[in-house]
């Protein structure tokens, strides 16, 4: 079964960095492209950033680009975000979404993590 | 960037009813919409893509329709299991964007 597992959620300071982690099984990691979406407490879902299965297209929401980036390590089937300078606003599950295969939509959702910046 | 309008922002239903829930794209976005379902505390699942394309396993009670702008999601004889929040979501270009969501609450 395909399946996709956020780690690496945690409080943090404002100001400060956190690297999230997503990792896939139960599928060929490397042969799709994959997005980290945003859920803020009570709020509705947000887009974030897009690369694709060979990290040669990446895009990003305007609200984190110079501030997040996206990766990926195809050798060990894992999707990073690192993101920086953070702020109370980024307070929010964070998850991992697998794009359907030459389709584009999103067909697989991790269980998402999540990650509160508070002093 | 697409704006996804989506109303109503809730509605309240009763078993066995049927909703329509709405999602209005700034601009064209052919047939490039997804219907996600979310219960509290879970992840969001695919419902619905292509605008009318059933997901495997979704029951037949919800359908979707619509092009260009102007996309519903029907839910008809609501069960029990339906009550969550909705949501669309285009894909014809990036940033990808949601609609607000739809909670659909029991009545």
């Amino acid at each position: 079964e395909a399946q996709l597992v956020e780690s690496g959620g945690d409080l943090v300071e404002p100001g400060g960095s956190l690297r999230l982690s997503c990792g896939g099984s139960g599928f060929t990691f490397s042969s799709f492209n994959l997005n980290w979406v945003r859920q803020a407490p009570g709020r509705g879902l947000e887009w974030l950033a897009h690369i694709s299965y060979g990290s040669t297209v990446i895009h990003y929401a305007e609200s984190v680009e110079g501030r997040f980036t996206i990766s990926r390590d195809n050798a060990k089937n894992t999707l990073y975000l690192r993101m920086n300078n953070l702020r109370p606003e980024d307070t929010a599950v964070y998850y991992c979404a697998r794009e359907k295969y030459y389709d584009y939509w999103i067909d697989l959702w991790g269980q998402g993590t999540l990650v509160t910046v508070s002093s | 960037d697409i704006q996804m309008t989506q109303s109503p922002s809730s509605l309240s239903a009763s078993v066995g009813g049927r909703v329509t829930i709405t999602c209005r794209a700034s601009h064209d976005i052919s047939n490039f919409v997804v219907w996600f379902q979310q219960k509290p505390g879970k992840a969001p699942t695919s419902l619905i893509h292509a605008t009318s394309s059933l997901q495997s396993g979704v029951p037949s009670r919800f359908s979707g329709s619509g092009s260009g702008t102007d996309f519903t999601l029907t839910i008809s004889s609501l069960q029990p299991e339906d009550f969550a929040t909705y949501y669309c979501q285009q894909y014809k270009t990036y940033p990808y964007t949601f609609g607000q969501g739809t909670r659909l609450e029991i009545k």
